[in-house]
């Protein structure tokens, strides 16, 4: 059965104060890793997805990286804005079957 | 491009009743999936429907059923709802022009609370 297992569970940072969360998975044959981003009341907004291990995607604050069993989501210099739950999700198998296996996620909060 | 949209947003409903939610992907999108979230599990893979059928199921109770329509909407159903069944349910919807263009992307959600 596919794993997924996020920590830490929660992390606070103050503004600018860089640090990494991390995902670890367990699935046989990944076909992708992908990053979401949950804010309170609302569905997860869709961040990077990573192929294969070595390959690493970037988006302002946020750089997202992959190895064979895990994955890190890298948050340099973050704002309060980028406070929210970040969710890590697989998909794994053959074919074009769409199911994520998700992590619990990490509560990120980024004070003043 | 319009996103995912999920309605009603919000439903409140008691044990015994029934309840259906409903989905609009993404134009040009095929599949529909669907996902519990609760504070406890977390989400939770329901379904996913493509071009009409149920192609992937997760381990939920017979209870919960779905389906999908030609123009890609899809609807899940919870019959006999039990207090557990309070959550929200989201639905995401996909590409899946090849393998690789599989991102999913979720809508809003529709937030049931069960009395």
């Amino acid at each position: 059965e596919d794993q997924v297992t996020q920590s830490p569970e929660a992390l606070r940072l103050q503004e600018g104060e860089s640090s990494s969360l991390n995902c670890s998975y367990t699935v046989s044959g990944l076909r992708g890793l992908f990053w979401y981003r949950q804010d309170p009341g609302k569905g997860p907004e869709f961040l990077f997805t990573l192929y294969s291990a070595g390959e690493e995607k970037e988006k302002e604050r946020l750089k997202a990286t992959l190895t064979k069993k895990e994955s890190f989501l890298h948050i340099t210099a973050p704002k309060p804005e980028d406070s929210a739950t970040y969710l890590c999700a697989v998909q794994a198998g053959t074919g074009t079957a769409s199911k994520l296996t998700f992590g619990t996620g990490t509560r990120l909060q980024v004070t003043l | 491009k319009a996103g995912v949209t999920q309605t009603p947003r919000y439903l409140i409903k008691t044990r015994g009743q029934q309840v259906t939610l409903s989905c609009s992907p993404i134009s040009g999108h095929r599949s529909v999936s669907w996902y519990q979230q609760t504070p406890g599990q977390g989400l939770q893979f329901l379904f996913e429907y493509f071009s009409e059928t149920q192609r992937n199921k997760g381990n939920f109770p017979g209870r919960f059923s779905g389906r999908q329509f030609s123009n890609s909407r899809s609807e899940m159903n919870v019959s006999t709802l039990e207090l557990g069944d309070s959550a929200l349910y989201l639905c995401a919807s996909s590409l899946v022009a090849r393998a690789s263009y599989n991102e999913q992307f979720f809508g809003p959600g529709t937030r049931l609370t069960v009395l």
